[in-house]
Order: C-alpha cells, then structure tokens, then sequence
C-alpha cells in the first residue's frame, strides 16, 4: 500500500523555469492538497481539490497552479519559478464526504524545491 | 479553528510514557482534536484524533479533558524512532475542505 506518493523527491531549478509536481494517491480519496513548508511557518496550504475536475485556492496561492485531471493524481505547477518558492512541498489525501467528515489527511514525504 | 498551545520541547526516557499536553480552551463543541508528528525530512504522520471521548489506536492514546478545553497526547512505550515536532491541531470538521493549520509543535526527544 503506497498510500500518497510525490515525484520527484528533489529538484533544483533556475529562476523563471518551469516545473509540475505529480503527487498519487492509491486510498481513492476525494480530497487533495498541496502544502508548502518553510522554516519557522509551519504548514501553508497552496491548494486544494475536493473532487476530480475541481480546484481551490488555499492560503498562498500566488505563483502555483494545479490541476486535478483524475481523481487519484493532483499536480502543482510553477510556471516561473521564484526563489520564494524555494520550499519543501507536501501533498496530503483525505476521504471527506458526508458523516465522515472528520477523517484524517495522509500525507507524502515531500518534495524539496530549490530555486537559485 | 480554535487556537493550540503546546510546550516547546519535552524530554522522555526510552521505554517510559511520553505524556504530551496541548491546551485548546477555546475550542467549539463540533471541533476535533487531531494529533500529527512529523519525524526529521519526512511528511506530517498522522497519530490520532478525537472529539469528546478518549481514543486509543496501535500508537497512542488520546485524553480529552471533560471540559474539552485542553487533551494529553500518550505514547505509551516511548522509542528512539518517536523523536518528532508534535503537533495538535484543532478544527471543525464539518467544512467545505479540511484545511489543517499546523502551529510550532512540541519538540519531543526521546533518549537512551
């Protein structure tokens, strides 16, 4: 059982490139997020997808767009990469529907971002 | 979602009880209490979570306080491998998305 699975696990990049991350689920959960981790701030949700075909923004949005094209991948671009958004980025995966509303989200192990 | 307070830091001998407190006094009655712990380099582990009663699962217990207004996260056996930043998180679970807000966490340390 993989549970939530993010690539690439690492990667550098310059200054306006850009790149998609690509996290899997295999618990066919409803609901995806993508978080950003930095020093001293704790977890920031980026965005978030409640089902397939739909997206929302989170706290801190700007720069990152995704896209929920099945129900068990959630992808998160940068389109122009930003030295700000070196981050460490995790995706987590709940089932959230109805009375069971209150079940935990699982997380990835993280995706470590650098943009010089 | 109701605010936490945890202890920075916390030590515990290996083998012993980890007894981690986490105060939530303004907490709403339709707001769960949930545990995470995140071990160095990896992503946010999910522990626990409860409502009003106590809760026990293969890796620890969960201790509401009657009131509501604060809970005891125990790890029973405590082991090297449970040196993690431990967070208790608040929220109400009835939302359009489960949103979770991390705080600073108590930083446990588990030695020999």
């Amino acid at each position: 059982n993989a549970g939530v699975t993010q690539t690439p696990k690492f990667r550098v990049l310059k200054t306006g490139q850009s790149m998609t991350l690509l996290c899997a689920q295999d618990m066919n959960h409803e609901y995806m997020y993508w978080y950003r981790q930095d020093p001293g701030m704790g977890l920031r949700l980026i965005h978030y997808s409640v089902g397939e075909g739909t997206t929302a923004k989170g706290e801190v949005p700007d720069g990152y767009n995704v896209s929920r094209l099945k129900k068990q991948n959630f992808l998160l671009g940068l389109e122009s990469a930003a030295p700000s958004q070196t981050s460490v980025y995790f995706c987590a995966s709940s089932y959230e529907a109805g009375d069971h509303s209150n079940q935990p989200q699982h997380f990835g192990d993280g995706t470590r971002l650098s943009i010089l | 979602d109701a605010k936490t307070t945890q202890p920075t830091s916390m030590d515990c001998a290996e083998g012993r009880a980890a007894n981690l407190p986490c105060n939530h006094s303004t907490i709403s009655g339709n707001e769960y209490v949930y545990w995470y712990r995140q071990i160095h380099s990896q992503g946010p582990q999910y522990i626990i979570h409860g409502l009003k009663n106590n809760e026990t699962n293969e890796m620890a217990s969960l201790i509401i306080t009657e009131d509501r207004k604060s809970s005891t996260l125990i790890l029973p056996h405590a082991t090297l491998r449970d040196t993690a930043v431990y967070y208790c998180i608040v929220r109400v679970a009835v939302t359009s998305y489960g949103k979770l807000t991390f705080g600073q966490g108590t930083i446990l340390t588990v030695h020999p």
